[in-house]
């Protein structure tokens, strides 16, 4: 099994829409969670954290379950801009990985006009 | 005034062969990454320093040796290149502490080997 896993779409949505993303993790000691995005051909970059309560920014909200191992992103009212590949990131358990980012595949969306 | 930048932006290069990534950062992070990005878009760490030290070294073959001269300068320098080492190379940096896993991500180094 994966460490992290993430369905890859890809996604299509119209502008307006709302659209979850979900990801699960395999290791119940991981401590830390994260979605970052990246654009086509372009770096990642950090969205959000995710904390045990849930948390938004604008128009995101990310929730993590940590009994069902499940952290999910949702995005309202999507812009064109929101066309990305979006990464859901583990942080292991131990201080031997410390700074290690573990990453999903990805998941792709495309909003359309 | 970029924030963290790599050379060159693209690698075309015989098997065989070996070459080098260069990776500086302005931010005054105190640590720096590499990650591998494969043709399925996995992310992967390969190797990070804190402060010049070595301190997430993953499995990665001995053909690859990352090299820190200072904090914020981070090289990778790959022997013996195979089909296998094309991909995207990204190089990254943070600040240990609170904000260790938010990194900022260089542009990419795009390594073709034929």
């Amino acid at each position: 099994r994966k460490e992290v896993e993430q369905d890859p779409g890809p996604f299509n949505v119209p502008e307006g829409a709302t659209v979850a993303f979900n990801c699960t993790y395999s290791n119940s000691a991981s401590q830390s969670f994260f979605w970052y995005r990246q654009d086509c051909r372009k770096e990642p970059k950090l969205l959000m954290s995710v904390y045990s309560s849930g948390n938004e920014d604008g128009r995101f909200t990310a929730q993590l379950n940590r009994a069902s191992q499940y952290i999910s992103l949702l995005i309202r009212d999507s812009k064109l801009s929101d066309s990305a590949t979006y990464l859901c990131v583990v942080v292991p358990a131990g201080g031997t990985s410390y700074g290690k980012l573990t990453f999903g595949q990805g998941t792709i969306l495309t909003v359309h006009p | 005034d970029t924030a963290v930048s790599q050379t060159p932006k693209y690698l075309v290069t015989q098997m065989g062969n070996d070459k080098s990534i260069k990776c500086e950062q302005n931010l005054g992070h105190d640590t720096m990454y590499w990650y591998k990005q494969d043709s399925k878009k996995f992310l992967k760490i390969m190797f990070s320093y804190n402060n010049k030290e070595l301190i997430i070294n993953e499995t990665v073959p001995n053909r690859f040796s990352p090299k820190s001269p200072d904090k914020a300068h981070l090289n990778l320098h790959i022997n013996s290149l195979e089909l296998g080492d094309s991909a995207v190379y990204f190089c990254a940096s943070s600040l240990r502490g609170s904000g260790v896993y938010e990194q900022y991500f260089g542009p990419g180094t795009r390594l073709t080997v034929t």
